[in-house]
């Protein structure tokens, strides 16, 4: 089946440690997102990548990184300047103008 | 940018009866696309339904209908014949991955 898949489902980070979150598709969609969703908001974009080797910044990317080496794929990384990363984080896809596929999320907490 | 606004944070509708959601949004495009999600208690994001700027035709989907108002940049979403399922955070959204704030629709029995 096609689809996003996000992993891990939930993750905890120490202090002073980086994290990533993974964000795998087999959709073939040049366009990849991540969000973040605190408990009970909406969703905040922190970056997204409209084609391989090349991301932009969204609204809150301080804190966070991205790679986009492959087309498939478009990892996160949760860095130690992310002060409060307890969140849930959401990973999704688009082609052209179409509405946006979405995994079903990793729960990050503080150890 | 363009943004998004629902300012309902939360409405509750009886069941069986009828719920409409508000969204606005600013854009200076001629041409896009509008959707609007469900976000149940599992967090997963379902598509709904959405709306092509250059179809004067409002879309609908089973019980879920839109009132697209171009000129006025209005995209609120009608919830018919509302069933318990229903209940859930409910997201307006650009095509270019913006989403406004949410409105958390309760459906009592």
């Amino acid at each position: 089946d096609g689809g996003i898949t996000q992993s891990p489902k939930y993750l905890f980070r120490k202090e002073g440690q980086n994290v990533t979150l993974s964000c795998e598709q087999n959709l073939n969609h040049d366009a990849m997102y991540w969000y973040r969703q605190d408990p009970g908001q909406g969703l905040r974009l922190i970056y997204y990548s409209q084609i391989v080797n090349d991301f932009q910044k969204g609204d809150i990317a301080e804190g966070y990184s991205v790679s986009r080496e492959k087309k498939e794929s478009f990892p996160l990384t949760v860095t130690s300047a992310q002060k409060n990363p307890t969140a849930f984080y959401l990973c999704a896809t688009t082609a052209g103008r179409g509405p946006q596929h979405f995994g079903d999320g990793t729960r990050l907490s503080i150890l | 940018a363009q943004t998004v606004t629902q300012s309902q944070p939360e409405m509750s509708v009886q069941e069986a009866e009828t719920v409409t959601l508000s969204c606005t949004y600013d854009t200076s495009e001629s041409d896009y696309y509008l959707f609007w999600y469900k976000q149940p208690p599992s967090r997963q994001m379902i598509l709904v339904i959405r709306q092509e700027a250059y179809k004067q035709q409002n879309a609908t989907e089973n019980r879920f209908s839109v009132n697209f108002q171009k000129a006025a940049k209005s995209f609120s979403l009608k919830i018919s014949d509302s069933q318990l399922g229903d209940a859930a955070m409910y997201f307006c959204a650009y095509y270019d991955m913006r989403f406004g704030a949410g409105t958390r629709l309760t459906v009592k029995p």
